[in-house]
């Protein structure tokens, strides 16, 4: 099984819906993070969570919230999805107390397409 | 202001053709330099972490150095299961548990 997963894999919707992506790990990480990648753009940080207490605004917040429900479990959502948010986005957990700090491990990605 | 910076963005070599991979950056007080594979629609895989400057890893036909100001990602006799974009990131001092990502490098290895 994987360690990091991500519901739905892919989702098309419509502007101005309400849209939730959930990760899920089994690592026991402490931190969270979301990460939209564009084409040509790389990798932009959303949110990013250090326990379940601790939420962070990333680059590109703006139109995005976030949810902390368990340490296993985070949560993003789009209150009013716009076609500009049309992307892959990535989950990703580190552990700041293991013996390679800071790395990070991804889901697998969800496709959001916003018509 | 790009913190970190691969070059070239895409690469084609052919199948046996050893070549390098760059990455580099500008933070101050890097904790760490990390590379990543990611294949078309799939999440980034975990290559390898460098700490300081002089430190080598490898796996495979893959070799990861860093310098004070780069990292280089040599790719001996590659083949076409290669074939991915590889992703560097750094992590510094002053952004505790942040990771900071180049745009990548398209690499294609025709057979």
């Amino acid at each position: 099984d994987a360690d990091v997963t991500q519901t739905p894999r892919n989702r098309i919707t419509k502007t101005g819906k309400r849209i939730m992506l959930e990760c899920s790990q089994t690592k026991g990480h402490d931190r969270m993070y979301w990460y939209r990648q564009d084409p040509g753009l790389g990798l932009r940080l959303i949110y990013y969570s250090f326990d379940v207490k601790d939420i962070n605004k990333g680059e590109i917040s703006d139109g995005y919230s976030v949810s902390r429900q368990a340490q296993a479990k985070f949560s993003l959502s789009l209150e009013s999805a716009i076609p500009n948010q049309t992307a892959l986005y990535f989950c990703a957990t580190s552990d700041p107390f293991g013996g390679e700090t800071d790395t990070q491990y991804f889901g697998p990605g969800t496709r959001l397409t916003v018509l | 202001e790009d913190q970190v910076t691969q070059s070239p963005e895409a690469l084609r070599l052919q199948e046996g053709e050893s070549s390098s991979l760059n990455c580099s950056y500008t933070v101050s007080g890097l904790r760490g330099l990390f590379w990543y594979r990611q294949d078309p629609g799939k999440g980034p895989e975990f290559l390898f972490t460098l700490y300081s400057a002089g430190e080598e890893k490898e796996k495979e036909r893959l070799k990861a150095t860093l310098t004070k100001k780069e990292s280089f990602l040599h790719i001996t006799a590659p083949k076409p299961e290669d074939s991915a974009t590889y992703l560097c990131a750094v992590a510094r001092g002053s952004t505790l548990g942040r990771l900071y990502f180049g745009r990548g490098t398209q690499l294609t290895v025709w057979p």
